[in-house]
């Protein structure tokens, strides 16, 4: 079955410890990409990847950081999570970067932070 | 800047009526795909219904059809013979061909179905 796994679903930490939120996608898939999902706001771009070792800032990223060491993986990290990164977040993928094709989401990780 | 704005934020209708949905983009851009997600209590995000741009022909899907203005970049969202099921929230989005690299999404539109 083709799906994009997050884990974990649920996530409480306390400020400043470290944490990473890990995604994985079995379809081989290129492209890679991370939004938050905050009320009233919809779902904002963290960071993206068009290939292994290719990573990008969205329109959110400070805070965050990414790798993609191989093809399938693509986790983010939080070196040092404060109060206003609590949200939803979503890991997707899409066989190209020009997403015109269906993008495949993770099931999310409700973060929060204390 | 690119924005998307859906300017209900929550709409509630009796099962088996029709119901739409509002959505207004912004966007400088000719060529590019806009997109209805449905994300369920169970906050899985699925796909609805997509349109290319430069299709004049409106998509459907089912129960699901939109009405997309090009020029007065609006894109709504008709549900029809709604169903329980069919509660959710909706997000409209959308992602330019040139350069794309990620979808933008509106703010979302809460829907009920009431039995």
């Amino acid at each position: 079955e083709a799906q994009v796994t997050q884990n974990p679903r649920y996530l409480i930490t306390v400020t400043g410890k470290k944490l990473t939120v890990t995604c994985s996608q079995n379809m081989n898939h290129e492209y890679m990409s991370w939004y938050r999902q905050d009320p009233g706001l919809g779902l904002r771009q963290i960071y993206y990847s068009m290939n292994v070792e290719v990573t990008d800032k969205g329109d959110v990223p400070e805070g965050y950081k990414v790798s993609r060491k191989e093809k399938r993986n693509f986790p983010l990290i939080l070196e040092s999570p404060s109060p206003n990164q609590t949200s939803l977040y979503f890991c997707a993928s899409s066989r190209d970067r020009r997403m015109n094709t269906e993008a495949f989401f993770g099931q999310g990780t409700r973060l929060t932070v204390v | 800047a690119q924005t998307v704005t859906q300017s209900q934020p929550e709409m509630s209708v009796q099962e088996a009526e029709t119901v739409t949905l509002s959505c207004t983009y912004d966007t400088s851009e000719s060529n590019y795909y806009l997109f209805w997600y449905k994300q369920p209590p169970s906050r899985q995000m699925i796909l609805v219904i997509r349109q290319e741009a430069y299709k004049q022909q409106n998509a459907t899907e089912n129960r699901f059809s939109v009405n997309f203005q090009k020029a007065a970049k609006s894109f709504s969202l008709k549900i029809s013979d709604s169903q329980l099921g069919d509660t959710a929230m909706y997000f409209c989005a959308f992602t330019i061909i040139q350069g794309a690299q990620k979808l933008v999404f509106g703010q979302g539109t809460r829907l009920t179905i009431n039995p």
